[in-house]
């Protein structure tokens, strides 16, 4: 059964650093674009970043431009997000989603249950 | 505020249809395909219609998705009780490099 399992999530201070990660089973992940989706409380769902299959292709929200790096490791069949300079605005949770078929599409066939990030002091 | 525009509620009764309604402009759902998901808070969003207008396997026939020019809707017909939830569409964007947009998401009440 294909399964995304994300981690990392931890209350951090703004200004502070954190890496969430998504292990992927039960599919090819070194086929698949891949993405993180949050959630802010009491919000909408809202598009973090994506990766192509093959990492030549990244894009980012606008909110998290510049602080946040997504990334792959195909030999761990996993998935990143390296989250810097943190703020109270980024606390949601953060979901990891497969990619149907392409990157250039906003269809996610497979998600995580998500891990949780709070950003205060 | 979402560069996708959605209802920000609808409702009906058991056994009704309703339609969510989700307007971009050229550069989204004029370009590209539309996706639509149901979420409820906590819980992993769930693929309801992609392409336009094609349903996962396991996706009742009750939900069905269109698009037109710069539009699209997700109809629900026989409303039940499960239906409720949070809605949302989605696609690619073509602009600024390309990246993915949420609508603002439809919260459906089943009364």
């Amino acid at each position: 059964e294909a399964q995304l399992v994300e981690s990392g999530g931890d209350l951090v201070q703004p200004g502070r650093s954190l890496r969430l990660s998504c292990a992927a089973s039960g599919f090819n992940f070194d086929d698949y674009a891949m993405h993180w989706v949050r959630q802010v409380p009491g919000k909408g769902l809202e598009w973090v970043a994506g990766i192509s299959w093959n990492s030549v292709n990244i894009a980012y929200g606008d909110s998290v431009k510049g602080r946040f790096t997504i990334s792959r490791d195909d030999a761990k069949n996993s998935l990143y997000l390296q989250m810097n300079s943190l703020r109270a605005e980024d606390t949601a949770l953060y979901y990891c989603a497969k990619a149907r078929i392409t990157y250039t599409s906003a269809c996610f066939d497979l998600w995580g249950q998500g891990t949780l990030v709070t950003v205060s002091s | 505020q979402s560069v996708l525009t959605q209802s920000p509620s609808a409702s009906g009764t058991p056994g009704q249809s309703v339609t969510i309604s989700c307007s971009g402009s050229r550069s989204n759902i004029g370009s590209n395909t539309v996706s639509w998901y149901q979420h409820l808070p906590g819980t992993a969003p769930k693929l309801l219609i992609y392409d336009n207008n094609q349903r996962p396997s396991g996706i009742p026939d009750r939900f069905s998705g269109s698009k037109s020019g710069t539009s699209a809707s997700l109809a629900i017909s026989g409303l039940q009780s499960e239906d409720e939830a949070d809605y949302y569409c989605a696609t690619w964007d073509d602009s600024l490099n390309g990246h993915v947009l949420f609508g603002g998401g439809t919260k459906l009440t089943v009364l």
